[in-house]
């Protein structure tokens, strides 16, 4: 059974950093690209970008190019989101969700989500 | 601000059938395939429709996807309260080089 397993939520300060995980289990880690994909409160969910699970080589939407860093272990079929430099704007839900087309889509199955609050 | 436009609420009664609209423009919708995603309260989205109208095993019929030029529509027929939820269009964007999403429609089911 495929399944997502993300790192707990987290609450940060302004400016400081957080690594989120996605464990994955079940299937082939570096048969499905790895996208991530952010919740903001109020907000639809927002797509960041996506990882190459064979080469590692990451793509961001540009909204996200810059401060959001995706990296993988392919050791242990892990996953991370980095953000940098934390703004209040960053608190969110951020989720890992696997698909089989490179970023293109659709993500077939889906991390629980980590919350992030960013607050002084 | 969102690429694609969809209704930020919807309603029925049960048994009824609702459809939430999706629309967009020539580079996204009107170029690639759509994606349903359903988002129960405080759960994570779950793939509902690909590829327009493509259900996935365990999705039930009564959860169908069309799409015609810039638009798409998702259509719930005989609603129940279990389908209480926010959905989500989604698809690939030829200009971006990556995928955009609606700002979801709240469903209540009255």
């Amino acid at each position: 059974q495929v399944h997502l397993v993300q790192s707990g939520s987290q609450l940060q300060t302004p400016g400081a950093s957080v690594k989120v995980s996605c464990l994955a289990s079940g299937y082939s880690f570096t048969n499905y690209a790895i996208n991530w994909v952010r919740r903001a409160p109020g907000q639809g969910l927002e797509w960041m970008g996506w990882v190459d699970t064979n080469t590692g080589a990451p793509t961001y939407a540009q909204v996200f190019a810059g401060r959001f860093v995706f990296s993988l272990d392919t050791s242990v079929s892990a996953a991370y989101l980095h953000i940098n430099d934390l703004k209040a704007e960053d608190t969110a839900i951020y989720y890992c969700a696997r698909d089989r087309f490179s970023g293109y889509g659709p993500a077939d199955y889906w991390g629980q989500g980590t919350l992030v609050t960013v607050s002084s | 601000q969102s690429v694609l436009t969809q209704p930020p609420s919807a309603s029925g009664a049960p048994g009824q059938t609702i459809t939430i609209s999706c629309s967009g423009s020539r580079s996204n919708v009107g170029s690639n395939s759509v994606t349903w995603y359903q988002q129960l309260p405080g759960t994570a989205p779950k793939l509902l429709i690909s590829n327009n109208s493509l259900r996935p095993l365990g999705v039930p019929a009564r959860f169908s996807g069309s799409k015609s030029g810039t638009s798409a529509s998702l259509t719930i027929s005989g609603l129940q309260s279990e389908d209480e939820a926010d959905y989500h269009c989604a698809t690939w964007d030829d200009n971006l080089s990556g995928q955009v999403f609606g700002g979801g429609t709240k469903l209540t089911v009255l």
